[in-house]
């Protein structure tokens, strides 16, 4: 089946830094992925959806300023948080929709947990 | 807006037991619905996707349905083991231009050995 990589799984930064997650599809092309994030004991929550080569279109309540995403090739979208704050904490998912499906089935990464001190 | 809900929230279960997970979504208009499992601190594995016109999926020892009309989707779990032990999530696709998945809480299952 198809497969999406997240990278790094964990990371730990100090407050006011920027942190980059990679979200890559292995073995096909993804014209559009998405990101969630998830509280504790939440459903995971819509934040973005990133076009190939055009700008990610936000959830109400998301900063774009503060989540920057970019999707620069069919198989690459990041997640940048910038100037962290302990509040940014959680998991981040993204998944991935491929060209070559028109199922609507979606293909997620194993997620990313950010912890900011 | 669609609201996606999950009935129970925990359940735990002895090993050997059939069980059913409830889904409920308040518009029907959908384009699919999936069933997912998510692992402490993983990401999530698409169990099963259930297009609009289907009724039912299988995998194993998984059976989904899905009755659109109702706005219900069960997940029935078949002589349960101690190592589907995890959160299932329900999800549903509106599709049709709209990318928006959305999530029920998850229904945190536990199956004692």
């Amino acid at each position: 089946g198809a497969v999406v990589s997240q990278h790094p799984s964990r990371v730990i930064c100090k407050s006011g830094t920027s942190v980059k997650i990679e979200c890559r599809s292995l073995d096909f092309q993804a014209t559009t992925m998405f990101w969630y994030r998830q509280f504790p004991k939440k459903s995971l929550m819509l934040m973005a959806t990133s076009n190939e080569g055009s700008k990610a279109t936000y959830e109400q309540g998301v900063e774009k300023d503060k989540f920057l995403i970019n999707h620069a090739s069919l198989t690459l979208s990041t997640l940048t948080v910038t100037s962290a704050h302990p509040e940014d904490s959680s998991f981040y998912i993204c998944s991935a929709e491929g060209v070559f499906t028109n199922t609507g089935e979606l293909f997620f990464g194993e997620g990313s947990r950010l912890t900011v001190l | 807006k669609q609201e996606v809900t999950q009935i129970p929230a925990a359940l735990s279960v002895p090993e050997g037991e059939n069980l059913v997970l409830n889904c409920s979504f308040t518009d029907s208009a959908i384009y699919n619905l999936q069933w997912f499992r998510q692992d402490p601190g993983k990401g999530l594995t698409s169990l099963l996707l259930i297009q609009s016109s289907q009724r039912e999926q299988t995998s194993g020892r998984l059976n989904a349905s899905l009755d659109k009309s109702s706005g219900r989707s069960t997940l029935y779990i078949a002589a349960s083991q101690p190592g589907d032990s995890a959160t299932y999530l329900c999800a549903v696709y509106s599709g049709a231009g709209s990318y928006q998945l959305t999530f029920g809480k998850g229904t945190k299952l536990s199956v004692i050995p």
